[in-house]
């Protein structure tokens, strides 16, 4: 099982600031099976990014991915409040086993 | 509109069975792999179980293994949750959620979307 470990677990920050998460894999993630979410306190997650780098329809362009093999990185450029979230990273590489990282809680300082 | 929308969550006593259910509109159900995800309280997003579009393949998580069955009605365009014997660390919101993707001739990309709002199950004496 491909085990998905982020960091920071909680980043305290301000709006206008720029982020960035990570996301490390315990062994090779193909680049193409990685995802980025994005999670409210009582809503669904929400996809921001797959395939590592590719943002979904609607994304703001602050939000980039980036990474590959077992370190891939989110970055939100300038954060907005509406930013403030709980972001999570999934693989799909071991399919169907598609694991997610725990998670980072971005909260406003 | 492509929507999910879950229902059948509740409290239930260790031991005790529920079944969740997942409403499905906006697109051509039948066509897609659909999946079962959790968040326990305090924790993150646990993927739980999927099934393909003709459920030929169905796979589980181990913490589920032998306790959950999933299936799905393509002609009522719902997908479903049996769980039984469920346990405290059972307790979760549970998400349905669609699983999309294409390939290239050199790569295949997945991701879950959407996702429904999520039902709460609480596991409890």
């Amino acid at each position: 099982e491909i085990v998905l470990t982020q960091s920071p677990g909680t980043l305290s920050l301000s709006p206008g600031e720029r982020v960035t998460l990570s996301c490390r894999a315990s062994q090779s993630v193909s680049s193409s099976s990685l995802a980025w979410y994005q999670q409210k306190p009582g809503q669904a997650p929400r996809l921001l990014i797959y395939g590592a780098s590719i943002r979904a329809t609607g994304i703001p362009d602050r939000f980039n991915g980036s990474g590959s093999e077992t370190d891939f990185t989110l970055t939100i450029g300038r954060l907005e409040p509406e930013d403030f979230a709980v972001y999570y990273c999934q693989q799909f590489t071991t399919s169907p086993q598609y694991t997610f990282g725990q998670g980072t809680q971005l909260e406003i300082k | 509109e492509v929507q999910l929308v879950e229902s059948g969550g509740g409290l239930v006593k260790p031991g005790g069975s529920l079944r969740l259910s997942c409403a499905a509109s906006g697109f051509a159900f039948s066509d897609y792999n659909m999946n079962w995800v959790r968040r326990a309280p305090g924790k993150g997003l646990e993927w739980v179980s999927s099934i393909s579009s003709s459920s030929s393949y169905i796979h589980y998580a181990d913490s589920v293994r032998g306790r959950f069955t999933i299936s799905r009605d393509n002609a009522k365009n719902s997908l479903y949750l049996q769980m039984s014997s469920l346990r405290v660390e059972d307790t979760a919101v549970y998400y349905c959620a669609r699983r999309g993707g294409y390939c290239t001739s050199t790569n295949c990309y997945k991701w879950f979307d959407p996702w429904g709002q999520g039902t709460l199950v609480t596991v409890s004496s």
